[in-house]
């Protein structure tokens, strides 16, 4: 089945500072969803993207779709101590729409 | 956020003893969905449920494990013999009847298996 890796792996940046994922693949996706776990918490859903050379933003956090289709990034400018978690990329694939998640990527902002 | 609860949020048991986990997703729910994250590791999909069918399920979901909606509410994931290897966190996830596509998560069971 289709995978996507996510680097980096963790992130520790300083309040304020930005902080960027990226979720690539080896083949072309149909689309892809960014999740946001809290720590001790579960999978809060932030968006989809579907369209080629997609762009959207939700406050702060800005995320993209590649052209190619094979990748994606969630940026967020001057993070914050609320912005602590770890991010995951997902595709949905399947009759039953399952979520395949990335790796990955664990943010820690320190004051 | 359509809210999807589950019980219960941490279940002790023994190697070999079977668990029931517990969801409840809201009444318009229509796809409902078993997930599991072993501590620091990604989530990974166990099975998808629709129309009272299982739609579809990954090799993680073997003859261990079964799901079923009784009363056309909660949302059951079985696990007839516990092993050590099945100690994770259990999430429950289901997608609305409205046409939306985001998958809401309930907060999950810790499943410790001694």
């Amino acid at each position: 089945g289709q995978q996507v890796m996510q680097i980096p792996q963790y992130q520790h940046v300083q309040e304020g500072e930005d902080f960027t994922t990226y979720c690539n693949s080896s083949t072309t996706l149909s689309n892809i969803q960014w999740y946001k776990q809290r720590p001790g918490g579960h999978p809060v859903f932030l968006i989809q993207l579907v369209k080629s050379g997609e762009v959207k933003k939700q406050k702060r956090l800005t995320f993209q779709f590649g052209e190619a289709k094979k990748n994606s990034s969630l940026h967020i400018t001057a993070t914050q101590t609320t912005d602590v978690g770890t991010y995951f990329c997902a595709l949905v694939t399947g009759g039953g729409n399952k979520l395949t998640f990335g790796t990955g990527t664990q943010l820690k902002v320190e004051l | 956020e359509p809210e999807v609860t589950q019980t219960p949020s941490h279940q002790v048991t023994q190697m070999g003893q079977e668990v029931i986990l517990r969801c409840v997703p809201i009444s318009n729910h229509l796809y409902f969905y078993w997930y599991r994250q072993i501590l620091g590791q990604k989530v990974e999909f166990l099975v998808s449920f629709y129309n009272n069918e299982i739609s579809e399920k990954s090799e993680i979901f073997d003859d261990q494990f079964s799901v079923e909606r009784p009363d056309g509410s909660n949302f059951t994931l079985k696990i007839r013999s516990t092993k050590l290897e099945d100690s994770a966190m259990y999430f429950c996830a289901a997608v609305p009847g409205t046409g939306g596509y985001e998958q809401y998560f309930g907060p999950g069971t810790r499943l410790t298996v001694t």
